[in-house]
């Protein structure tokens, strides 16, 4: 079972880049990154996958090295709405790969 | 569309009491997942159901712990003589599970369910 390791807390200034990393030391050929952002009283987001390299999309970039036993997103310039929990997944299909942990708590300040 | 929808959103019950929760996937997803969160914590992996294949159910915390997903369509949790320690958040997704990686899940906003 891949399970990630992540920062529990960070705290970045409004307008600043942010990223967290992931680590991700029994990834599994068949196993994808995915990270999910959760809202207070709210279910999870998806937010961005890869396998490798790199992938961006509308809302961040997902940084991912030749090793793949890490992971790194990328948020551009944060505001207060990004204040959030960011969990960090490795798996392939079947949800007995899949383990959310206790996520990455964001705070963005003013 | 309509997302993931479940029912209902609020639920307290006495302990000992049996309790179900609804879960009503987007239309087409073979993939559902039933999570458990307990405040400030992370999703607890309950069970997966995939088509029509046999559900995992590995991530079941005890026996009183059960689902079926009908027609593979909508799923029911069903707790059987509830505990305090079950008062949690329990999260449905859905997705539609690609070949070869796991899809992008799609959420519920949760039932919150408070055992006295």
């Amino acid at each position: 079972l891949a399970k990630t390791t992540q920062p529990i807390s960070m705290d970045s200034y409004e307008g600043q880049e942010v990223n967290i990393t992931c680590s991700h030391n029994n990834i599994a050929t068949n196993d994808y990154i995915t990270w999910y952002q959760q809202f207070p009283s709210q279910g999870p987001r998806f937010i961005i996958q890869g396998y490798k390299t790199k992938v961006t999309n509308e809302v961040a970039s997902l940084f991912i090295p030749a090793d793949r036993k890490s992971s790194t997103l990328s948020l551009p310039r944060v505001s207060l709405s990004d204040t959030a929990v960011y969990y960090c997944l490795v798996g392939a299909a079947g949800a007995n790969n899949l383990f959310f942990g206790t996520g990455t708590r964001l705070t963005v300040i003013p | 569309g309509a997302g993931v929808s479940q029912s209902p959103s609020n639920k307290v019950t006495e302990k000992g009491k049996d309790v179900e929760l609804r879960c009503d996937p987007i239309s087409g997803h073979t993939a559902l997942y039933w999570y458990r969160q307990s405040l400030g914590q992370g999703l607890e992996f309950l069970i997966y159901f995939q088509g029509n294949s046999a559900p995992d159910k590995s991530g079941l915390p005890s026996d009183r712990f059960s689902a079926e997903r009908t027609g593979g369509s909508v799923s029911t949790l069903t707790i059987q003589r509830t505990q305090q320690e079950d008062s949690a958040v329990y999260l449905c997704a859905s997705s539609l599970a690609a070949s070869g990686r796991a899809g992008e899940q799609y959420f519920g906003p949760g039932t919150r369910l408070t055992v006295t």
